[in-house]
């Protein structure tokens, strides 16, 4: 079974600059998440999808994050303009619906210079 | 809001020692724990879980027992090996679709 697929692995941009990163879900998870971690910290939650709906995104800075997940399947994360402090690894998981356990790709390391 | 705290590290031990890394947490209702870890150059992944009081959840040799008195999932390793060296993230998931909490990991490293 294909896990989570995640890219770019890596993204160097400088502020104010904008990036994108993708995530394939394993196949037949309706819940897909986008979780951002700083270094020396653990994920923290931006956005929850249930198929093409939004769960939770209470904690996504939507003045510079956007997040869509086009037909319940495949996810796009979106920083507009980026900042400093947006350096971070961007982890997106998938679970399917009544399960805990979150199943995560290797994330997407990105730099803000 | 549901918070999880994990004792802090980096935490160092010989090889066949035992472990123990503390976690405990806040949360309304009634929420499923989890270990995930994450080995060097790769992602998360779920170690062992537990979702309701008095539950153990085990894999690998590891064990966490789910403590509603004292809102506690503390990972045990009786006899650490050096492939045991990565990072230990306690979680929780509320319930229904509930999002998860995770704590900010702890560094274990096993030298032989």
């Amino acid at each position: 079974e294909a896990g989570v697929a995640q890219s770019p692995r890596y993204k160097i941009i400088e502020k104010r600059q904008s990036v994108a990163f993708w995530c394939n879900p394993i196949s037949g998870h309706a819940t897909l998440y986008w979780y951002q971690q700083i270094l020396g910290q653990g994920p923290k939650l931006l956005i929850q999808f249930q198929n093409n709906g939004v769960v939770d995104d209470s904690q996504l800075p939507k003045d510079r994050f956007s997040a869509e997940r086009l037909k319940g399947v495949d996810s796009t994360l979106k920083i507009q303009p980026a900042k400093l402090e947006d350096s971070a690894v961007y982890l997106c998981a998938s679970s399917q619906v009544g399960t805990g356990e979150l199943f995560f790709g290797e994330g997407s390391r990105l730099t803000v210079l | 809001g549901d918070s999880v705290t994990q004792m802090e590290g980096p935490v160092t031990l010989s090889e066949e020692a035992f472990l123990t890394i503390n976690c405990t947490y806040t949360a309304t209702g009634y929420p499923s724990l989890f270990w995930y870890v994450q080995y060097p150059g790769e992602g998360l992944q779920l170690l062992l879980k537990a979702t309701k009081a008095d539950d153990k959840g085990s894999n690998k040799g590891f064990e966490a027992t789910y403590r509603k008195e004292t809102t506690s999932f503390h990972l045990e390793k009786g006899s650490v090996q050096v492939t045991d060296s990565a990072v230990y993230f306690c979680a929780l998931k509320g319930p229904n679709a509930g999002k998860s909490t995770f704590g900010d990991g702890t560094t274990l490293t096993v030298k032989p």
